[in-house]
């Protein structure tokens, strides 16, 4: 069965204060993404990788970090949150950009 | 750039009636129409896709057209359950190898016992 982890899955923080939200999965996929939902406006892509060492920007890049060493783990970093990240945030993986699934949300506060 | 526009935002029908979702797509080379149900507090789940040179498919309750001319799919859920209340998304690819996934704005689908 398919297993994509996040960590947190809740996080509260302060503007400016580094923070990363990890993913991992299971299931050997080359590609992963990460999104980010807001009321009104779906879920919008932020970053996403086809492979090892290969990223590239989605439509929401702005202010997000990503890397991508290992097979396994996609993190999102965000060097110096601001309020308007705030967001519910998911990490996908696929064979590629088809049949992606989901993992369980992170949902994040930016005071 | 790409755009996926849905309609519509919500949608109420009586349990046993059919629900139909639209969305349009802006890019004529998009190749690959998803739809994603997420239920309350829980992930979006890939429920139906198309590709684009197929002009409907089935599975069970739920079906999927694509208009490649007008550029537009729909999804048509048959036989409305309780269960099916939810939010929809549709989406769209670009062709080749991009990776990227273009999603509309979601449709909140109710309905009534």
């Amino acid at each position: 069965e398919a297993q994509v982890t996040q960590n947190p899955r809740y996080l509260i923080t302060v503007t400016g204060k580094k923070l990363t939200v990890t993913c991992s999965q299971n299931m050997n996929h080359e590609y992963m993404s990460w999104y980010r939902q807001d009321p009104g406006l779906g879920l919008r892509q932020i970053y996403y990788s086809m492979n090892v060492e290969v990223t590239d920007k989605g439509d929401v890049p702005e202010g997000y970090k990503v890397s991508r060493k290992e097979k396994r783990n996609f993190p999102l970093i965000l060097e110096s949150p601001s309020p308007n990240q705030t967001s519910l945030y998911f990490c996908a993986i696929g064979h590629s950009y088809n049949e992606q699934f989901f993992g369980p949300g992170t949902r994040l506060t930016v005071l | 750039g790409e755009n996926v526009e849905q309609h519509p935002s919500t949608l109420s029908v009586q349990e046993g009636d059919s629900a139909v979702i639209k969305c349009t797509y802006s890019d004529s080379a998009s190749n690959y129409f998803p739809w994603y149900k997420q239920e309350l507090g829980k992930r979006p789940q890939l429920i139906i896709d198309i590709r684009s040179n197929v002009g409907e498919k089935k599975d069970q309750r739920i079906a999927v057209t694509l208009n490649k001319t007008a550029k537009h799919f729909s999804l048509h859920i048959t036989e409305t359950q309780p269960e099916d209340s939810a939010v929809y998304f549709c989406a769209a690819s670009r062709p080749g190898n991009t990776g990227k996934l273009i999603f509309g704005q979601g449709t909140t689908l109710q309905v009534k016992p």
